[in-house]
This record gives structure tokens, sequence and C-alpha cells, in this order.
């Protein structure tokens, strides 16, 4: 077991321009959920998946937005022209569908300048 | 809509000293209350997880307790140290969304050798 996995920690880019991180889960893993935190709030659900289903989308995510999981093990998510509203850090959790306990990454900490 | 308060904001504790940190939620359909902990610019460490037939759950010097009919979740945390200063936050699935965690602002915790 080795954790949840999000890549890259830290982006950096300029305004208009497309990003994509990616989260390896826990492997043995189904449930897969993407969450937005900024500075001195608790995290924000984005959208959740079940395998490779994405099940539940939040208003949150606008339609620059997109998630996949396409095998139902590792997911993407791109947001394109990316605004300085986006500035946040990005967290991916899983967990497993017998036991609903939540493991997160570490995160990865996009500044849209 | 599943709403999660945590209060105070901030608690700044001597070493040594027994704390607890409040969590309180508007469902009470709430199942699944889990606790976790976060260091300046990393994600989530998973503390605790109460399950819904559950009212408490143990680890360590930490014990968590949950009372749905009231809306309230407690961390105590026992013979705090210094390296026990971190944010700590609760979060909640509620009976509407089985799907994402909602959570509170977190409680910022400093202990003072």
């Amino acid at each position: 077991d080795t954790g949840v996995s999000q890549d890259p920690r830290h982006k950096i880019t300029k305004r208009g321009q497309n990003v994509t991180f990616r989260c390896d889960p826990i492997s043995e893993h189904n449930r897969l959920y993407w969450y937005r935190q900024t500075l001195g709030q608790g995290p924000e659900f984005l959208t959740y998946f079940q395998n490779e289903a994405q099940l539940e989308k939040s208003r949150l995510l606008s339609d620059r937005f997109s998630a996949e999981r396409p095998k139902g093990s590792f997911s993407t998510l791109e947001i394109q022209r990316t605004e300085q509203g986006d500035s946040a850090m990005y967290l991916c959790a899983s967990s497993r569908l017998d036991r609903p306990e939540a493991f997160f990454g570490q995160g990865t900490r996009l500044t849209v300048v | 809509k599943q709403e999660v308060t945590q209060i105070p904001a901030a608690l700044s504790v001597p070493e040594g000293e027994n704390l607890v940190l409040n969590c309180s939620f508007t469902d009470s359909a709430i199942y699944n209350l889990q606790w976790f902990r976060q260091d300046p610019g990393k994600g989530l460490t998973s503390l605790l997880l109460i399950q819904s037939s559950q009212r408490e759950q143990t680890s360590g010097r930490l014990n968590a307790s949950l009372d749905k009919s009231s809306g309230r979740s407690t961390l105590y945390i026992a013979a705090s140290q210094p390296g026990d200063s971190a944010t700590y936050l609760c979060a909640g699935f509620s009976s509407g969304s089985a799907r994402q965690l909602t959570f509170g602002s977190g409680t910022q915790l400093t202990v003072l050798p």
C-alpha cells in the first residue's frame, strides 16, 4: 500500500493555458474523488468515480473542467483556459466500496499567473 | 444541503493538556464521519472514521465520538504534544449523497512546548 499518489505536486501556469493533473489511487480502491481546497477552507467536492464511471459532479465543475478514469485505475483532471480563480490545491482521494474511509494524496498546488 | 461547522477556528494550548475539538453538522441523517489532520501545504491524513452504526472510535491518544441526534462530533486529544500542531478537519457523508464528503473549515491547533 503506497498510498494515493498525485502528480505534479506543484504547477505554475499562465492564464489561458490548459493543465492536466494525474492521480493514482490505492490499488484495490474502487472509489476515486477529486476535491479543491483554497487557503483557510476545507476541501470542496468536485467529482466522484466508481471504477471507470463518473457518477457525480459538483456544480463547481464548470465546463472548463473534465475528469476521466479510463480503466478504473488512475484518473486525470484537466482544466482548460485556466483563470486566476482556479488557483488552489487539487486533492485526490480513494476508498474501498465496502469501507468508506477516504485516503487522500498530497495534492497538486496550482498557481495561475 | 449538509453544512459542517468547526469551532473554534484556532486553538493554542500548552504541551500536555487534554483538549476537545468540535464539529457540528446540519443534516442529522449524516453517516460515516471522518476526522483528518492536515499539515501546512500537505494533503489530508485520515485519523478516525466513525461509521453509521458506531458512536465512537479510538486510536492511541485520539478519541472521536458521534452524536447524530444533536448533530455533533468531538475529537478528544489526550496529553497533547507539539507534534500534534496541525489543522484538524471533520467531514461527513450525508444521506443525500453517499458519494461526497462535506468538510468543515477546520480547527488550527498549536501545541506550545
